[in-house]
């Protein structure tokens, strides 16, 4: 079965420039989580989606960030416009079950410049 | 706030030595779970724990939930060069006006010397 998809693999911008990051979490999975993890704050929740619903958006750092979901097999991250400070890897992880094991992507390491 | 701490934060350890990490919580946790990240990888699902006092094995490693379901162990007996990587716990905690989420440890690096 394949697992979390995320793309791209790497990205390096210039700041002010939009950035989109996609996932396409496991078939069935009903919970679809954003996570950011840097070496200073660790993995951090940003938002997560119960049936394509936003569910918790508390984590997103502020109004540059939105997600979006518009179907079971889709969701993206957007950070516009893009800030040196926003250089991490950015995880998406699904679940079947909320606060059940989570599956994670391979990640989008980002760089702003 | 309520939080998920992991001690220590590092930890250095020749090849066939033992290691343990601990992950305290501040508030009771219906479950547990452990989860594994290589370097350069994602966090990859270990094991969850669901009762009081409940011990897990995979091999070398052993898994412990507290009695009072608000820390947790893992120990690797004989480390081996395979075992690199950040060990999370993570659990689902209360938040303010109701619901919870599934909050991550801060996380033990483990490295193993030949």
């Amino acid at each position: 079965d394949a697992g979390v998809i995320q793309s791209p693999r790497h990205e390096v911008t210039e700041m002010g420039q939009e950035v989109t990051l996609r996932c396409k979490p496991i078939s069935g999975h009903d919970y679809l989580f954003w996570y950011r993890q840097t070496m200073m704050r660790g993995l951090e929740l940003l938002i997560y989606f119960n049936n394509n619903v936003p569910i918790d958006d508390s984590g997103m750092p502020e109004d540059r960030f939105s997600a979006k979901m518009p179907n079971a097999s889709f969701s993206t991250l957007k950070i516009q416009p893009s800030e040196p400070r926003d250089s991490a890897v950015y995880f998406c992880a699904s679940t079947d079950s909320f606060n059940q094991p989570q599956h994670f992507g391979d990640g989008t390491r980002l760089s702003i410049l | 706030g309520q939080q998920v701490m992991q001690i220590p934060q590092y930890q250095h350890v020749q090849e066939g030595e033992d290691f343990t990490t601990y992950c305290n919580s501040s508030t009771t946790l219906s479950n547990i779970q452990w989860y594994k990240q290589r370097p350069g990888g994602h966090p990859v699902f270990l094991i969850q724990l669901v009762k009081s006092g409940e011990v897990k094995k995979q091999k070398r490693l052993t898994f412990q939930f507290g009695e009072a379901k608000k820390n947790s162990s893992l120990h690797i007996t004989a480390t081996q060069t395979t075992d690199v990587g950040t060990y999370f716990c993570a659990g689902p905690l209360i938040l303010t006006g109701g619901g919870n989420k599934l909050t991550f440890g801060t996380g033990t690096q483990l490295k193993v010397e030949l």
